[in-house]
């Protein structure tokens, strides 16, 4: 089953407390995506990678790291937390050889106190 | 920059009647993705609807329409006959053709589908 899966699913942290959320898709996709989702203002990409080894900023990069060493795998690391990172987060993926949509996970719901 | 408008923040309806939600966008594109996507409760991001700007046939799925005006860079959702499952926040989006394939989110519009 062509999947996207993204953990943890919740998370409460505190502020300064690194955390990783990872993403993983089946699908051979080159393209990898993050976005955060906030109440009025919809989902904003926060970095996006068009293959391995290759990664670039969103509109919202501040704060966040991102790495593609594998294909597969598209982690999203917070390396200090802060209050106004609270948000729903979605890893979304594409092939990008015939980008016509792209495929969100479940996303991830973190708290940072 | 791409920029898309969602200007009804929240819409309910009757269930089995028809509802319209609006969306507009800003660009100087000419090729280029819309879509519509569902938030239901679970938090999931459903494709519900793909539109291709070069093709001038508006999409349809099953109950969901669209009226695609590209003039009017304007892209409305229908939904006939409504269902208590449709009752979700409702995502207008923008992907442009290649470049870094940045989907553009409205604000959304939270639907609810009264019984």
């Amino acid at each position: 089953e062509a999947q996207v899966t993204q953990n943890p699913r919740y998370l409460i942290t505190v502020t300064g407390k690194k955390l990783t959320v990872t993403c993983s898709q089946n699908m051979n996709h080159e393209y990898m995506s993050w976005y955060r989702q906030d109440p009025g203002l919809g989902l904003r990409q926060i970095y996006y990678s068009m293959n391995v080894e290759v990664t670039d900023k969103g509109d919202v990069p501040e704060g966040y790291k991102v790495s593609r060493k594998e294909k597969r795998n598209f982690p999203l690391i917070l390396e200090s937390p802060s209050p106004n990172q609270t948000s729903l987060y979605f890893c979304a993926t594409g092939q990008l050889s015939s980008l016509r949509e792209q495929y969100f996970g479940p996303g991830t719901r973190l708290t940072v106190t | 920059a791409q920029t898309v408008t969602q200007s009804q923040p929240e819409m309910s309806v009757q269930e089995a009647e028809t509802v319209t939600l609006s969306c507009t966008y800003d660009t100087s594109e000419n090729n280029y993705y819309l879509f519509w996507y569902k938030q239901p409760p679970s938090r999931q991001m459903i494709l519900v609807i793909r539109q291709e700007a070069y093709k001038q046939q508006n999409a349809t799925e099953n109950r969901f329409s669209v009226n695609f005006q590209k003039a009017a860079k304007s892209f409305s959702l229908k939904i006939s006959d409504s269902q208590l499952g449709d009752t979700a926040m409702y995502f207008c989006a923008f992907m442009k053709h290649g470049g870094n394939n940045d989907m553009r989110f409205g604000a959304g519009t939270r639907l609810t589908v009264k019984p």
